[in-house]
């Protein structure tokens, strides 16, 4: 079957760095995605990953290893508005996405 | 960015009463929507797939004649919640993926469904 995992729930301070991991079990690969979801709100998309190695956008990176199954989100100079849900999601070989449960990040001052 | 919306964001229905939601790709073509639903503090769980001008893909365990989908355009995509009863209260989502870099889905901003 196909599979995402991803903590539940993280908590980190203010100002500090984090790092969210994913790994996965799929049908094929064809790139994996990392959403942002506030309480109430839609997700949002903040990135993709279809080659092996680190994607910088601003105080996000995303890293991927297709041969390890394994992906992160880096969140730097975190900010009280980072606390959200992270969703990881891989797009399989018939171009559905696979959702991860989210983890559900807590920034604490 | 591509934006997708979504109408109504909220709704109240009575038990016994249909509700359409409605979800427009704004500044892109939609290949493909796709409609999901969210429980408080779940993951987000695809209902069904539609491409524009054929019927929807539906996930196993979701009735296809409860939750009517049509794709009559590649901006429009409707989601009409028929007979709805309290069970059916949920946050309904819905996406379009079209002609992207990356394939991304674009969220619109939810329906919240309450069936009293």
């Amino acid at each position: 079957g196909q599979n995402i995992d991803q903590p539940t729930e993280m908590t980190a301070t203010e100002g500090a760095i984090v790092q969210i991991n994913c790994t996965y079990q799929t049908s094929g690969f064809n790139g994996l995605f990392w959403y942002q979801q506030h309480a109430g709100e839609a997700p949002t998309f903040l990135s993709y990953n279809v080659l092996d190695g680190l994607e910088e956008k601003g105080r996000f990176s995303s890293f991927l290893s297709r041969s390890k199954g394994y992906s992160y989100l880096l969140l730097k100079e975190l900010q009280m508005k980072d606390s959200a849900s992270y969703l990881c999601a891989v797009m399989d070989s018939n171009y559905q996405l696979i959702w991860g449960a989210g983890t559900k990040l807590i920034i604490k001052p | 960015g591509a934006v997708v919306s979504q109408h109504p964001s909220w709704v109240i229905c009575k038990s016994g009463t249909s509700v359409k939601i409605e979800c427009r790709s704004l500044d892109f073509q939609a290949t493909t929507m796709f409609w999901y639903r969210q429980f408080p503090k779940q993951s987000l769980m695809l209902m069904a797939t539609s491409n524009e001008g054929s019927k929807a893909t539906y996930e196993q365990g979701v009735e296809k004649d409860k939750f009517l989908i049509n794709h009559a355009s590649l901006t429009l995509s409707t989601l009409t919640v028929t007979s709805a009863h309290p069970e059916d209260s949920s946050f309904y989502i819905c996406s379009a993926s079209g002609d992207r870099e990356y394939n991304e889905q674009f969220f619109g901003p939810g329906t919240r469904l309450t069936v009293l």
